[in-house]
């Protein structure tokens, strides 16, 4: 079984900090993502990253910031912590090509457990 | 303006079967819609996927009409188990980029 791993489940937080969100995949998949979600609000993309290195923007990228140095690994930066990115985040991978081409892109994809982030 | 719309909340009793229904406009052609499961406290879980007519697998079935604006994730003979939020993820034509919308989720209260 795939595992997606979040380093964290809670997490608290000061306005103005700058906070790490890192997720760590076992399956060896190219694509990973970020999201958050709020009630009524659904998921929302945050950044997905189809390759080591290589990102793109999502629907809500503003105030975030993403790495990916290995392929297991996917870091979200909250540069400058507000109280309005107080959310649930959660973390994906899949296999195969990107989202944005292809064939049967719209893989299946595996998730963490979440990360609960309240900023005060 | 590309638009995924489901059922915010269903209610049902053990042991019938339950369909909920997502509506996608400019769906893209060439992909797959796939659903998920959501627990509380937890992740989505990924369901089932198609592409058209009918797929089955050991927990759901997904329907999908020829003109694939619409997708129906069937669950045979629920139990309270199966009380989540069920997600349609669907790939729509977004100028020259597609894209994977999320549906707002279908809450389903299954009561004893």
């Amino acid at each position: 079984d795939v595992k997606v791993t979040q380093s964290s489940r809670y997490l608290v937080k000061r306005t103005g900090e700058k906070v790490f969100l890192e997720c760590v995949q076992d399956m060896d998949h190219e694509n990973m993502f970020w999201y958050r979600q709020d009630p009524g609000l659904g998921l929302r993309l945050i950044y997905f990253s189809y390759d080591v290195k290589m990102k793109e923007k999502g629907d809500i990228p503003e105030g975030y910031s993403v790495s990916r140095e290995k392929k297991e690994r996917f870091s979200l930066i909250l540069e400058s912590a507000s109280t309005n990115q107080t959310s649930m985040y959660l973390c994906a991978s899949s296999l195969s090509a990107p989202p944005r081409t292809g064939k049967n892109s719209n893989q299946p994809q595996h998730f963490g457990d979440g990360t609960r982030l309240s900023i005060l | 303006l590309a638009k995924t719309t489901q059922p915010i909340s269903m209610d049902s009793y053990e042991g019938q079967e339950v369909n909920i229904t997502c509506s996608h406009n400019n769906i893209a052609t060439n992909d797959y819609i796939t659903w998920y499961q959501q627990f509380p406290s937890q992740g989505p879980r990924f369901i089932i996927q198609g592409y058209k007519t009918k797929v089955t697998n050991e927990v759901a079935s997904l329907f999908i009409p020829a003109d694939r604006k619409s997708s129906t994730l069937s669950l045979p003979r629920v139990s309270l188990s199966d009380t989540a939020v069920y997600y349609c993820l669907v790939p729509t034509n977004a100028g020259n980029n597609r894209k994977l919308i999320w549906g707002l989720g279908t809450s389903l209260a299954v009561n004893p």
